[in-house]
């Protein structure tokens, strides 16, 4: 069974810092990736996805994530926080087979930016 | 063009009422997944619809849940005889195609307190 695991419910930064955000999956061939991000009151909205092809995947807003196979993590980074980062931030994986579409979370962790 | 929209955005019934919950996936989106989204569970696949194939309803919590979607576009997630466990956010995506690597898109949700 997929598993993510995202280390860290709640993640404080200063404006101007560095963000990163932890996530390791568990799972013997590596699936397909994605960062979410929740805004207040508001639906998921895709920032980044991992699908096999380089390994330093970039994505909207700044962010960035490495896949790295040999510690099954895909961390997400932004080199400097801004205020409007502050959100719920998701780890999601999906298998790499035929008619398994549905996404598998991690429980997510809650980015504040300090002034 | 539109985004993945639903409705009502917040539901509040009474324990042993059913409710209806609507999708309406974005233009042209052969797939569809419901998600719930839990203080204690977090975020849960529920099931999946795939053009005119069997939907995978492997993620229903229970023979209370079900789901439709008529003509290949609009969904119908319906809750009988609701319970108070049953309150979380209702969350809908849709995406083109069927592949695992596909973006989903969520819409904004149903928030659903039972009481």
């Amino acid at each position: 069974a997929q598993s993510v695991t995202q280390l860290g419910s709640h993640v404080s930064v200063s404006e101007g810092a560095l963000v990163l955000l932890r996530c390791n999956y568990s799972s013997s061939v590596p699936p397909y990736l994605f960062w979410y991000v929740q805004y207040p009151n508001q639906g998921l909205q895709l920032l980044l996805k991992y699908t096999s092809a380089a390994t330093l995947v970039k994505g909207i807003n700044g962010f960035e994530a490495e896949f790295k196979k040999s510690e099954t993590s895909f961390h997400l980074t932004k080199p400097s926080a801004h205020m409007s980062d502050a959100a719920e931030y998701f780890c999601a994986v999906t298998p790499k087979q035929t008619g398994a579409n549905n996404l598998f979370f991690g429980t997510g962790t809650r980015l504040t930016v300090i002034p | 063009g539109a985004g993945v929209s639903q409705s009502p955005s917040n539901k509040v019934t009474e324990k042993g009422k059913d409710v209806e919950l609507r999708c309406d996936p974005i233009s042209g989106h052969t797939a569809l997944y419901w998600y719930r989204q839990s203080l204690g569970q977090g975020l849960e696949f529920l099931i999946y619809f795939q053009g005119n194939s069997a939907p995978d309803k492997s993620g229903l919590p229970s023979d209370r849940f079900s789901a439709e979607r008529t003509g290949g576009s609009v969904s119908t997630l319906t809750i009988q005889r609701t319970q108070q466990e049953d309150s979380a956010v209702y969350l809908c995506a849709s995406s083109l195609g069927i592949h695992p690597q596909e973006t989903q898109y969520f819409g904004p949700g149903t928030r659903l307190l039972v009481l």
